[in-house]
Parts: structure tokens; C-alpha cells; sequence
């Protein structure tokens, strides 16, 4: 079956702008992580959520990051007065939620985010 | 707090020969290990990893990692690498009472020669 996709796969955005990116889980995944990568660093985690409500949201940097996830499935990432600083891959990630598989993640390709 | 310390940046091994990627993890109570790899251009993929139980897990593509809870250890290893096995990997970890909130080393970048 399809895998976790993420739109756009490349953003190109001038400081100050606003930017929304999209993840789609894998279907029936009830668990989805948001993570941001930077050169040379592993995955910094930012935020999961089981189903529509975000269960840890404790490594969104500021107050300026915020996701949702209405409807249980597609989540969007939303960054407002974007800085150099964010500047990243933004990694989202599900997993099946609960069982002993319940947190093997599986990832999407990640969106490549650029702050002139 | 939980953290992740993988103590090579690189590692080098010709084709055929053993391969070992390091792994150190700090964390409060029983440990969940994780192994995932990087290849170029494309998404993270899970490899393996410890909830509890024997302490050598198997995993994919031939790889296996061992638990040692006295040295707080996850090595990851492969009896005889391929060439293909290049890629970078993380080690990722996530305390029993932190479900979803995992910590991620910064890589290992293998290279396997021919």
C-alpha cells in the first residue's frame, strides 16, 4: 500500500512568511509524529498525536509552531513569521498506534524547508 | 530526560567484513531501543528494535542489535556487509512512560567498501 507522503516536498519562503506543510499518514495509522532534521543531526522530535488530539506536543520550539490533525488522518504543520533558524527537513512519521508494532514508525520523505 | 549518543560519525568496513555502529542511551526506566537507516534521497526505514526479552534482536536485511543494560548499550551489527548496506543510521530511544516521544542520535554514516 502507499506509504506516508509529504507536500511540498521543497518550500521556498522569505522570513516573516507563513508555511504550512502536509503529511498523509499511512492508512489506519492511528499515531503520527512530527519531527525536524537539520544538517548533520538526527531527528528532532516535535510533536505526536494519537488520532485527532496531540498527545505530546512538548518539542514545538515556540509558540510560533503549531500542527493539527482534524480528522484523525492528514496532519499540517503550520509555522508562522518564519525564521533563517527554521530552516530544515521536516520529517512526519505514523505508526499503527497501539499493539506491539504501535510505535514502529514509518516515514515519509520529509519536506525541505528553506527561510531566505 | 532521555538521551542518545552514537560516538561515530563514520565508520568504514570493506565488503565481506563485520560492521558495528554504536549506540549509548540515557533514559529513565525499562529502555525501548530503535534502529533505523537513511539511504540517499530517501525516508528513514526501521530496522529492528528491543522492548524486553532476549537481548539480541534480529532485524532486517541481516542485521541484529545487542542490548547490554549494564554498559546502557544497543550496538547495532551485521555478521558480513554488503556494499549496499552504506547508508546512515540512527539510534533512537524512548522511556516506558513516553510513548510517541522518541530521541534520536545524530547518525552514522557507514561505508562499505568493495
Amino acid at each position: 500500500g502507499a506509504g506516508v507522503s509529504q507536500t511540498p516536498s521543497n518550500k521556498v519562503t522569505e522570513k516573516g512568511k507563513y508555511v504550512e506543510l502536509r503529511c498523509d499518514p499511512i492508512s489506519g495509522h492511528t499515531a503520527l509524529y512530527w519531527y525536524r532534521q537539520s544538517l548533520g543531526q538526527g531527528p528532532e522530535f516535535l510533536i505526536y498525536f494519537q488520532g485527532t488530539g496531540a498527545a505530546d506536543d512538548s518539542g514545538l520550539p515556540n509558540d510560533r509552531f503549531f500542527a493539527v490533525r482534524p480528522e484523525g488522518s492528514v496532519s499540517t504543520l503550520k509555522i508562522q513569521r518564519t525564521e533563517r533558524g527554521d530552516s530544515a527537513v521536516y520529517l512526519c512519521a505514523s505508526s499503527p498506534g497501539q499493539g506491539a508494532t504501535g510505535d514502529t514508525q514509518y516515514f515519509g520523505p520529509g519536506t525541505r524547508l528553506t527561510v531566505l | 530526560a532521555q538521551s542518545v549518543a552514537q560516538p561515530e560519525d563514520q565508520v568504514n568496513v570493506a565488503e565481506g567484513n563485520p560492521l558495528t555502529v554504536k549506540c549509548t542511551y540515557s533514559v529513565s526506566g525499562n529502555p525501548y531501543l530503535f534502529w533505523y537507516v537513511q539511504y540517499p534521497n530517501r525516508g528513514l526505514q526501521f530496522l529492528l528494535k528491543y522492548i524486553t526479552g532476549d537481548n539480541l534482536v534480529k532485524g532486517s536485511y541481516g542485521f541484529e542489535a545487542e542490548f547490554n543494560k549494564s554498559q546502557t548499550s544497543f550496538h547495532l551489527k551485521k555478521p558480513s556487509a554488503l556494499v549496499s548496506d552504506s547508508a546512515l543510521y540512527f539510534c533512537a530511544v524512548r522511556g516506558l512512560n513516553s510513548w510517541g516521544k522518541f530521541q534520536f542520535g545524530a547518525g552514522t554514516q557507514v561505508v562499505v567498501t568493495p
